[in-house]
């Protein structure tokens, strides 16, 4: 257990579907992040909170949308996603958004667009 | 551009010793990371490296040459559980980009 934990585990959904994935931390960390893991590909870094505040948004489609409505919790709103959003989103914290500061990650919610 | 490469699979025996290496090329270059991933399992910190040298964590060490733009990750006395993912990673500016992981695998 890393103190982050995410909700769903697995997730299947329709193009046309709209979900929510849900993170949250108990480390008292100032920063999280999503990241999006596909089989053979780098864990991609899509977005970065900073006190609540987002500080970067690597270029993501927007039919990916984060809140981040206090330090302790990131939502990532999913909706009229493609097959190829199909993979691992994982979240992690870290205590701020700087320098060495290790990420802790949670489980990830697998999920399967159709 | 920035990018890292590190070797997509690295196969070793029980008690051996084993070096994973990683390059990078980047700009606003902080430190270098290390995270471990078993299958099904979320990405855990191994350890980060800023300056040139070697740090020992148990049987794990981490080496930094900034010049060479090399880093590498060593584990020694290597046990089955070691069998995963690992993932280099380049802490820069406010973000760490991550490289495409080596899988290891561990024979008895």
């Amino acid at each position: 257990e890393t103190g982050v934990t995410q909700t769903p585990r697995h997730l299947v959904m329709g193009m046309t579907n709209k979900k929510s994935l849900k993170c949250e931390q108990h480390l008292g960390h100032n920063a999280m992040y999503w990241y999006k893991q596909s089989a053979k590909k780098p864990l991609e870094l899509m977005f970065v909170y900073n006190f609540k505040e987002q500080t970067e948004n690597n270029s993501v489609p927007s039919r990916f949308s984060p809140e981040c409505p206090n330090s302790s919790h990131l939502f990532l709103h999913l909706h009229t996603l493609q097959p190829e959003d199909s993979a691992l989103y994982l979240c992690a914290s870290s205590l701020t958004s700087g320098g060495d500061n290790e990420q802790f990650f949670g489980p990830g919610t697998r999920l399967t667009v159709l | 551009g920035q990018s890292l490469e590190q070797p997509s699979e690295v196969t070793a025996v029980e008690g051996a010793i084993v070096q994973i290496n990683c390059t990078y090329q980047t700009s606003g270059f902080y430190g270098l990371s290390w995270y471990q991933q078993h299958d099904g399992g979320a990405p855990t910190f191994l350890s980060y490296n800023a300056l040139d040298g070697l740090e020992e964590t148990g049987r794990f060490s981490s080496f930094l040459s900034r010049s060479d733009s090399y880093g590498y990750l060593l584990l020694q006395e290597l046990q089955m559980k070691d069998s995963a993912s690992y993932f280099c990673a380049v802490l820069r500016d406010d973000k760490i980009i991550f490289g495409k992981g080596t899988r290891l695998h561990i024979l008895p």
